[in-house]
């Protein structure tokens, strides 16, 4: 599996843009990155993911440097309901059928 | 989008009975589904990877006999406690996936379970 890499906890102020990083730096060339978030004593929801290309949608934007070794993901304004932990996962293909393997993700908190 | 609903959300039980946890995708029909465990201040661990009308896969370290696993449609998985005791007590969490579906996992709302 190809290992991520995060910072256990991030801070925020109210309003301004989130940055989290993730690195994978063994991720092979068919493996998407996946973002999901966990807010507390819920199920995880997802955010986002890409193969190599940047992506955006209506909750976030995931930027995938060029190498694919690394990636970001852009909340463009955060909000207190955006305090959750943050999973970045390399998808892992297997013939017995595609799985996700969450690792200690990033704790954000945005502060008012 | 895809929904899963997990159903109870909280339970409590007695040493040594057994519980049931439903997993069920509402709007699709999930060819896979996967349940995780989830103790305190740390990360899900995936228990196994259950495809429709098979036997469940189980990772390493987790109990097949304890943990038993039914995904007898394509719309419902069931995971039971067997013989619950106190360190069983943990969020249970489940997953389904649909190939070619967009968000291709959606997570249930999650199961408390204490058992005393």
């Amino acid at each position: 599996d190809a290992k991520t890499t995060q910072p256990p906890s991030m801070d925020c102020a109210e309003g301004r843009a989130a940055n989290l990083p993730c690195n994978h730096s063994t991720i092979s060339g068919n493996e998407y990155v996946y973002w999901y978030r966990q807010i507390h004593s819920q199920g995880p929801q997802y955010i986002i993911h890409g193969l190599k290309n940047n992506e955006t949608n209506e909750m976030a934007s995931l930027i995938i440097t060029e190498d694919r070794k690394s990636s970001t993901l852009i909340l463009p304004h955060a909000t207190l309901r955006d305090t959750a932990v943050y999973y970045c996962i390399v998808r892992v293909e297997e013939t017995s059928g595609s799985r996700l393997t969450f690792g200690e993700g990033t704790q954000l908190t945005v502060n008012p | 989008g895809a929904v899963v609903s997990q159903h109870p959300s909280r339970v409590i039980c007695k040493s040594g009975t057994s519980v049931k946890i439903e997993c069920r995708s509402l709007d699709f029909q999930a060819t896979t589904m996967f349940w995780y465990r989830q103790f305190p201040k740390q990360s899900l661990m995936l228990m196994a990877t259950s495809n429709e009308g098979s036997k469940a896969t189980y990772e390493q370290g987790v109990e097949k006999d304890k943990f038993l696993i039914n995904h007898a449609s394509l719309t419902l998985s069931t995971l039971t406690v067997t013989s619950a005791h106190p360190e069983d007590s943990s969020f249970y969490i489940c997953s389904a996936y649909l190939h070619g579906g967009n968000y291709g996992y959606t997570f249930g709302s999650g199961t408390r379970l204490t058992v005393v």
